[in-house]
C-alpha cells in the first residue's frame, strides 16, 4: 500500500537558518504530492504541490521538488522565521488506486527560535 | 463564508451525553472527509463520503455515527464516547482526485 515517511521532529533552527524537512514516500502509481501546515490551533493547510516527476511546488518561500528516482519531496526554505513555526504534513494522492483520500506522514515539528 | 467550516470549534460533553458536529464546505467539492488527531499520534482518517455516498469506514467505533445530507454537508454523530476520543476532528473537503482543504477543527473534550 501507499505511505508517507517523515523525518522526525521537533526541528528547532534559528531565525534566518536553512531548512530541510525530508520526506520519501511509497506508492503503486504515480502519485501528487503536497505539503501541509498546522498553525497551533488551526486545521490544515495546503502549503504547495506538484502533480508529477521534476515538478517544482513553491509557496511563501518554501519549496519542494518531486523526485522520482529516489521517491522524495523534501520540503526547503532559505530562511525561516519564528512565524514558521508549525507542524508540516507530507502528502501523497495516488488517483491510479482510486482512492480518494490522501494519505498523509506523521509530521514533523517545526519551532523557530529568534 | 469561505472555505471549510466547521462548527461548534470546541466541544466539553460527558461520557453520557449526544453531541453533533457540523462541517459545511463553499468550495462546490464532491468528497468530504472525517479526521481524527489526537496529541503524539498521525493523523487518522475516520470515514470519506463522495458525493453523498460513504467510500470509506476506517474501523471506526459505532459511538461515531457520520452523516452526509449533501455534497456540501457532513455531521459526525456522538454518543456514549469515551476519554480516550478528546482530540481535535478535522473535517476536509476535495474535489476528486485532487488535494483536501482543512477545516478548523473541533476540539472535542470527553469527561
Amino acid at each position: 500500500g501507499n505511505s508517507v515517511t517523515q523525518m522526525e521532529g521537533p526541528v528547532t533552527l534559528s531565525e534566518e537558518a536553512f531548512l530541510t524537512i525530508n520526506c520519501t514516500y511509497t506508492a503503486t502509481g504515480y502519485p501528487s504530492l503536497f505539503w501541509y501546515v498546522q498553525y497551533p490551533g488551526e486545521g490544515l493547510q495546503l502549503l504547495l504541490k506538484a502533480t508529477k516527476a521534476d515538478d517544482k511546488g513553491s509557496n511563501k518561500g518554501f519549496e519542494a521538488t518531486y523526485r522520482k528516482e529516489t521517491t522524495s519531496f523534501h520540503l526547503e526554505k532559505g530562511s525561516v522565521q519564528v512565524s514558521d513555526s508549525a507542524v508540516y504534513f507530507c502528502a501523497l494522492s495516488d488517483k491510479d488506486t482510486g482512492r480518494r483520500a490522501l494519505t498523509f506522514g506523521s509530521g514533523t515539528r517545526l519551532q523557530v527560535q529568534p | 463564508e469561505t472555505g471549510v467550516t466547521q462548527t461548534p470549534r470546541h466541544l466539553v460533553m460527558g461520557m453520557t451525553n449526544k453531541k453533533s458536529l457540523k462541517c459545511e464546505q463553499h468550495l462546490g467539492h464532491n468528497a468530504m472527509y472525517w479526521y481524527k488527531q489526537s496529541a503524539k499520534k498521525p493523523l487518522e482518517l475516520m470515514f470519506v463520503y463522495n458525493f453523498k455516498e460513504q467510500t470509506e469506514n476506517n474501523s471506526v467505533p459505532s459511538r461515531f455515527s457520520p452523516e452526509c445530507p449533501n455534497s456540501s454537508h457532513l455531521f459526525l454523530h456522538l454518543h456514549t464516547l469515551q476519554p480516550e476520543d478528546s482530540a481535535l476532528y478535522l473535517c476536509a473537503s476535495s474535489q476528486v482526485p485532487y488535494e483536501q482543504y482543512f477545516g478548523p477543527g473541533t476540539r472535542l473534550t470527553v469527561t
